[in-house]
Formats: C-alpha cells, sequence, structure tokens
C-alpha cells in the first residue's frame, strides 16, 4: 500500500496562478483534511470532508476550494494564487471506525512558492 | 489567543537526557490528546494518543493530560539521536469529524 500521496511535491506559482493539488489514498479511509503549516503556526485545517461528494470548511479556508469526486481523492484548489498561500501543504485521511483516536495519516506534503 | 499553545524550542539534549515537551490549551471541549512526531520534510506521524487525565507509557515514552490544568506533557526518557524531530501535540473534541486542533510544535534535537 502507498498510504497518502500527494502531487506535486514542489510548485512555483506567480500570482494569481492557479494550480490544483491532488491527494490520494488506498486505504478506503472516509475521512479525508487538507492542512497547511507555516512557520511557528503549526498545522491549520484548511477543508475536510467526511466522505465521497462531501466538503466543509476547516479553520482557515478563504482563497481555497476542494473537491471529493471519489472516495480515495481529495483535490484543493487555487483559484488565484497569492503569496500568503506560500506553505507546506499535507493532506491526511483517515477512518471513523474505531472513533477519533483513529490515528490521521499524513502524505509526505507539497511545497508550494507563489511569487 | 491559540487554543493550543506549544514552545517551539528548539530544544536542545545530549543524548539519553530525560525530554520534556509540554502544551497547553484553552477549549475544555477537547477530549482526545496525541503527539505526533514530524521528521525533518516529511508528513507527521502519530506517536501517542490518550483520552483520559492521567499518564499512559509506550517503551521510552509517556504522555500525560492533566484536564483540570488544561496541560499536557510527553516526556521521552533515554533519548536518542533518531528522536531529533518536531513533536506536535493535538486535540480533538466530541466532533464526529475528528478534526484536529495542532499545536505549532517543538523542534527538538538530541546531540550524540
Amino acid at each position: 500500500n502507498a498510504g497518502v500521496t500527494q502531487t506535486p511535491k514542489f510548485r512555483v506559482l506567480k500570482t494569481g496562478q492557479s494550480m490544483t493539488l491532488l491527494c490520494a489514498q488506498d486505504m478506503n479511509h472516509e475521512y479525508m483534511y487538507w492542512y497547511r503549516q507555516d512557520p511557528g503556526m503549526g498545522l491549520r485545517l484548511i477543508h475536510y470532508s467526511v466522505g465521497e461528494g462531501t466538503t466543509a470548511k476547516g479553520e482557515v479556508p478563504d482563497g481555497y476550494n476542494v473537491s471529493r469526486l471519489k472516495k480515495q481523492n481529495f483535490l484543493l484548489g487555487l483559484e488565484s494564487a497569492a503569496p500568503s498561500q506560500t506553505s507546506v501543504y499535507f493532506c491526511a485521511s483517515t477512518t471513523p471506525k474505531t472513533g477519533p483516536l483513529d490515528t490521521q495519516y499524513f502524505g509526505p506534503g507539497t511545497r508550494l512558492t507563489v511569487l | 489567543q491559540k487554543e493550543v499553545e506549544q514552545d517551539p524550542g528548539p530544544l536542545s539534549v545530549p543524548e539519553g537526557a530525560i525530554v520534556s515537551l509540554n502544551c497547553t490549551y484553552s477549549n475544555s471541549a477537547f477530549q482526545y490528546f496525541m503527539w505526533y512526531r514530524q521528521y525533518s520534510r516529511k508528513g507527521p506521524e502519530l506517536l501517542m494518543y490518550t483520552y483520559s487525565s492521567g499518564n499512559k507509557e509506550d517503551g521510552r515514552f509517556t504522555a500525560q493530560v492533566d484536564k483540570s490544568s488544561k496541560y499536557i506533557s510527553l516526556f521521552i526518557r533515554d533519548s536518542q539521536p533518531s528522536d531529533s524531530a518536531t513533536y506536535l501535540c493535538a486535540m480533538s473534541g466530541m466532533d464526529s469529524s475528528y478534526k484536529l486542533i495542532f499545536g505549532s510544535g517543538t523542534r527538538l534535537l538530541v546531540r550524540p
């Protein structure tokens, strides 16, 4: 099993450009999450999904959109990138079957720089 | 004020030392507490979790929760250079989405 994979690993964008980050998991997990990690800020939740076709806002959703068309994929979109969106983005997934203490499995991250 | 406060460090200790990492929180709705370890340029991985006050031990690691003081700790005994990483505390309430609130992380360096 590959676990959680993220595409791309690195990306440089110019202000105003758009892009989509792809997260894929092969563990048949229902729940998926997108976080961003900035120095001194820890991980902050952007959007999450508790099932195929459902999404919800997290702590810092502005400037991002998401879609969960397939259970195994969770896409994060930036419609018009801004320098404030320079960050490392992590995707995570988990299953609700054993309760809230079931681990969230994280992907390796995408390093995004917006010039 | 952040819901979860964590000293960013860095914390530098000699090999074999006992390490104490701590977080405080303000939201009394938090019921579940976790510690994640993150190596440089990697994703976080779950190290330990607990949902009650008291201690939980796993090998060289002990997680401690004091809900009355809203304070959690992670102790590492006989620290090794391989323990050098960033340690993130995370918390969750009864929300069925299992959303986690993370501390900012403490960077630990264990010197050989």
